[in-house]
C-alpha cells in the first residue's frame, strides 16, 4: 500500500516561528499536495506540485511556501506563523487521475 | 466552473438503518468522482472511485455509489449502517487534471 507519512502529528509553535511540515511518499508518485482543512470550510488547496522543483499555487498560498527538491518529499513552509493558520493540515500525493492518498494529518495550533 | 457539492452538512441514522450521502458535480465532461471518508482526527482513505464504464461503483467497508450523468450526481449508499461508519464524508471530483476538488463534506452520526 501506498503510504504518506507527515512527520509531526501535533505541532503548538509561537506567533511570528518559521515552520516546516514535511511530508513523504513511498511509491514513486508524481503528483503531491498540501492542503488545510478548517470545520464548514472543507479542505482547501494550498500548494501542489507534479515534479520535483516544481510547484504550483493553490486556491489559499498566501502565507506559505513549499519545497520539493525529491520526488518523494513535499514540505510546507509556513515563514511566519500566525494564529489564523491554527489548523489540520493534510498531505497527499497520487499518480496521474488515480485518485488521492492521504497522510494522517498535522494538526498546528499556533499561539 | 468545476465543482462538487455536498447539500447535507450532518445527517444521523440509526444503526442498521440503509445510508444515502448526496454528491452533485458541475463539470463540462464526464468527471472523474471519489468518496473519501475521515474518522476524527485522521486523514482521508480512499472509499471508491468512478473514471467510465459500469456507473455503478462498489467500495470498501461495504459502500457503493451510482453516477447519474442526467441528475449529475454521485450519491454513496450503504444498505445497513455501523457504528464504526461514524464519519465525514467527501465527495471529490477532477475534470480529467490532476487536481480534485472536494465538496464541504457530510457528517454522519450513527445512534444505537
Amino acid at each position: 500500500d501506498v503510504k504518506v507519512t507527515q512527520s509531526s502529528r501535533y505541532l503548538v509553535k509561537r506567533t511570528g516561528e518559521k515552520v516546516f511540515l514535511e511530508c513523504v511518499q513511498d511509491m514513486d508518485h508524481e503528483n503531491m499536495f498540501w492542503y488545510r482543512q478548517d470545520p464548514g470550510l472543507g479542505l482547501r488547496l494550498i500548494y501542489f506540485s507534479y515534479d520535483v522543483k516544481m510547484k504550483e499555487k493553490g486556491d489559499i498560498p498566501e502565507g506559505y511556501s513549499v519545497s520539493r527538491e525529491k520526488k518523494e518529499r513535499f514540505s510546507l513552509i509556513l515563514e511566519s506563523a500566525s494564529t489564523n493558520q491554527t489548523s489540520m493540515y493534510l498531505c497527499a500525493s497520487s499518480f496521474r487521475t488515480d485518485g488521492y492518498t492521504f497522510g494522517s494529518g498535522t494538526r498546528l495550533t499556533v499561539v | 466552473a468545476q465543482s462538487v457539492t455536498q447539500p447535507d452538512i450532518h445527517i444521523t441514522v440509526s444503526e442498521g438503518a440503509s445510508l444515502e450521502l448526496r454528491c452533485n458535480y458541475s463539470y463540462g465532461a464526464t468527471p472523474y468522482l471519489f468518496w473519501y471518508v475521515q474518522s476524527p482526527g485522521q486523514g482521508l482513505q480512499l472509499l471508491l472511485k468512478y473514471f467510465s464504464g459500469d456507473t455503478l461503483v462498489q467500495g470498501i467497508k461495504g459502500f457503493e455509489a451510482e453516477f447519474k450523468r442526467s441528475q449529475s450526481s454521485f450519491n454513496l449508499r450503504k444498505p445497513s449502517v455501523h457504528w464504526s461508519d461514524a464519519a465525514e464524508y467527501f465527495c471529490a471530483g477532477s475534470g480529467g487534471a490532476n487536481n480534485l476538488f472536494f465538496g464541504t463534506g457530510t457528517r454522519l452520526t450513527v445512534i444505537p
